[in-house]
This record gives C-alpha cells, structure tokens and sequence, in this order.
C-alpha cells in the first residue's frame, strides 16, 4: 500500500522559471492537501483540493500559485516566476474524505530551491 | 482561530534518558491533536493522535501524549530516548471536520551518546 507520493523530491529554479509539484495520494484518498514549510517554521496550510475541484485555497499567495487534483493524475502545485522567498519544502498530504478528513497522511515533501 | 505552541525550540537529552516536549494549542471546538516526527530531509511521520477517549495515547516508538483539556496542552513523552530519536517534533490541531491542520513551529531534539 503505497503512501503519499511527491516528485520531485528536489527541485532547483532560476529566478523567473516555473516549478511544477506533483503529488499523488493514497490509494482511495479523494483530497488532497498542500502545506508550506519555510526554513525554522512550522508548516502552514495552502490548499484543499477534491478531484476536479478546489475547497479552499485561503493559504495560498495571492499570485502566482496555484494547485489543480484533476480527474486523473496527480495533484499538481504550480509556481510561476519563481522567487527567492518561495524556496520551501512543499509538503502534500492526503485523505478519505468526510469526517476522517482531519486523519491526514503526509507524503516525503519536496524541496525547492530558487537560485 | 486555533494555533499551537511549542515553547521550547530546541531539547538536547542524553541517550537513555527521558524526554518530554510541550505543546499548547487554542482551539473553538473539541480539537483533534497530532505529533509528528521529521527526521532531517525527510517527509513527516505521524507518531499518534487524540481524537476522544482516553486522554494517554500510545503512539510508535515508544511515544505517549497526554491530553490536558484544562492546560490546553497535549505534550509528548518517551521514557528512554534512543539516538534515532534525534529529529524535528511538530504538535498538530485540527478537529472534526476542520480539514486545516494549525502546526507549531517545532521542537529540535539532539539526542547525545
């Protein structure tokens, strides 16, 4: 039974380029969660998404970000024109769904770095 | 609006030793509370959860929380700490159907021979 799957595990960007994270969950998990963890914090909530749509995305920055879960394939976490201050790792987690929402599992995360 | 936190940045503790980390949380409603361990680079491990019940959780490794309502505290323990004990401790609220997860910042534990 594998668990969350995140790829990359590292990720380097210029300065301008776009990142692209992608995340699968569990098997039978229909949402999807993505966190942020800057450097020396905790991690903060981004996105919650179900298949082909999107519950809430109050963390996320205003610009540039966004996420999708689309009917097939993994959840994707979009960056574009990358900055110095998005380097992060990107931690996505999954879940079944109704009132287990809050039992989430985590996948390894991945790391960018923005140079 | 639910926060946690976790006063103590960083624990250094001998091998065999015991070990507790603090965690305080604000929460509106009947929390659910988390630990999870972060070994460095690596992704996060849940080590348990207290859902409802008995306030002592049993969680892997040799772990136990205590949930205090009246401290609004949830602090994690292990009796005798081992070198691979050594990693990042995050304390979690959420609660029933609350899908957000508020984190500490995290306890750094340095485990010395």
């Amino acid at each position: 039974n594998a668990g969350v799957m995140q790829n990359p595990r590292h990720l380097v960007r210029r300065r301008g380029q776009e990142a692209r994270l992608r995340c699968s969950p569990m098997k039978g998990h229909s949402h999807v969660y993505w966190y942020r963890q800057l450097p020396e914090e905790g991690l903060k909530f981004m996105v919650y998404l179900q298949k082909e749509n999107i519950i809430d995305e109050s963390g996320m920055p205003k610009e540039r970000f966004s996420a999708e879960f689309p009917k097939e394939g993994p959840s994707i976490l979009r960056i574009q024109q990358v900055v110095r201050g998005d380097s992060a790792a990107y931690f996505c987690a999954s879940s079944p769904g109704g009132q287990r929402d809050t039992e989430a599992f985590f996948g390894q995360g991945t790391r960018l770095t923005v140079v | 609006a639910q926060s946690v936190t976790q006063p103590d940045i960083h624990i250094t503790v001998s091998e065999g030793a015991s070990l507790e980390l603090r965690c305080n949380y604000s929460y509106g409603a009947t929390p659910y509370l988390f630990w999870y361990v972060q070994s460095p680079g690596q992704g996060l491990q849940l080590l348990l959860k207290y859902f409802s019940g008995d306030t002592l959780v049993q969680g892997i490794k040799g772990f136990e929380a205590e949930f205090k309502r009246s401290q609004s505290s949830f602090n994690l323990r292990k009796p005798s700490v081992h070198w691979s004990d050594a990693a990042e401790y995050f304390c979690a609220v959420g609660g029933l159907g609350d899908y957000k997860l508020s984190f500490g910042a995290g306890t750094t534990v340095t485990v010395r021979a």
